[in-house]
């Protein structure tokens, strides 16, 4: 079985503060790990993926993620916090599998408010 | 521009009426997902369909049904069965096959229903 743990339900941070939501995880295998945002009463829009390779993986909007196999942790990471940041944010984990649907397994989410 | 609609954004049902949700997509994606939101929870899968004419059921399937008579469309019903429907639904589609083992799921805006 595979899991996520967001263990942060709000974040606060100031603008032009750097930001961190943090992301653990569980698997059986290779992890593949992606960051999800969502806007009030919006879906999820993709961020950014770790799959292989560089440990630092960057994505859309200035966000990065920083995978550590030993901490098990895919922790979201932004230099300079905007206001428009401000949202719920989600951390999901698959084990690779040749061929098959893609299940994905979300963490619970962190509400991110970034103050003026 | 591609992408996937769901319909209507927001429902209301009775007590004892079956509600379906329309999922169109045209990403010519071959998997197609549903969820279910709800505060606090994260996302949790109903049911998920790789191909035509078949799908499977997902974490919580009990008091839902789908039907996948074509590759673009998904739609979920909620019956009376499911005692509490009250939750925001997103719908998804992916790449299958090893050139989508890397993809991440594309969603839509959402339906919320609510009970009357």
């Amino acid at each position: 079985a595979q899991s996520v743990a967001q263990p942060e339900d709000q974040v606060n941070v100031a603008e032009g503060n750097p930001l961190t939501v943090k992301c653990t995880y569980s698997v059986s295998g290779n992890p593949y790990l992606f960051w999800y945002v969502q806007y009030p009463n919006r879906g999820l829009q993709f961020l950014l993926k770790y799959i292989t390779g560089d440990n630092l993986v960057k994505g859309s909007y200035g966000f990065e993620a920083e995978f550590n196999k030993s901490q098990t942790s895919f922790h979201l990471k932004k230099p300079s916090a905007l206001v428009s940041d401000s949202a719920l944010y989600f951390c999901a984990v698959r084990v690779s599998v040749s061929g098959s649907a893609r299940q994905l397994t979300f963490g619970s989410g962190t509400q991110l408010t970034v103050l003026p | 521009d591609g992408g996937i609609t769901q319909s209507p954004k927001y429902l209301f049902r009775k007590e004892g009426q079956n509600v379906t949700l329309s999922c169109e997509q045209n990403l010519n994606h071959d998997a197609m997902y549903w969820y279910r939101q709800d505060p606090g929870q994260g996302l949790r899968l109903i049911y998920y369909s790789q191909i035509v004419n078949d799908f499977q059921k997902g974490d919580i399937a009990e008091g839902y049904s789908v039907s996948r008579e074509k590759k673009e469309s998904f739609p979920l019903t909620v019956t009376s069965a499911q005692k509490n429907p009250t939750a925001f639904y997103l719908c998804a589609s992916s790449i299958l096959g090893n050139r989508g083992q890397d993809q991440p799921q594309h969603f839509g805006d959402g339906t919320r229903l609510s009970i009357l």
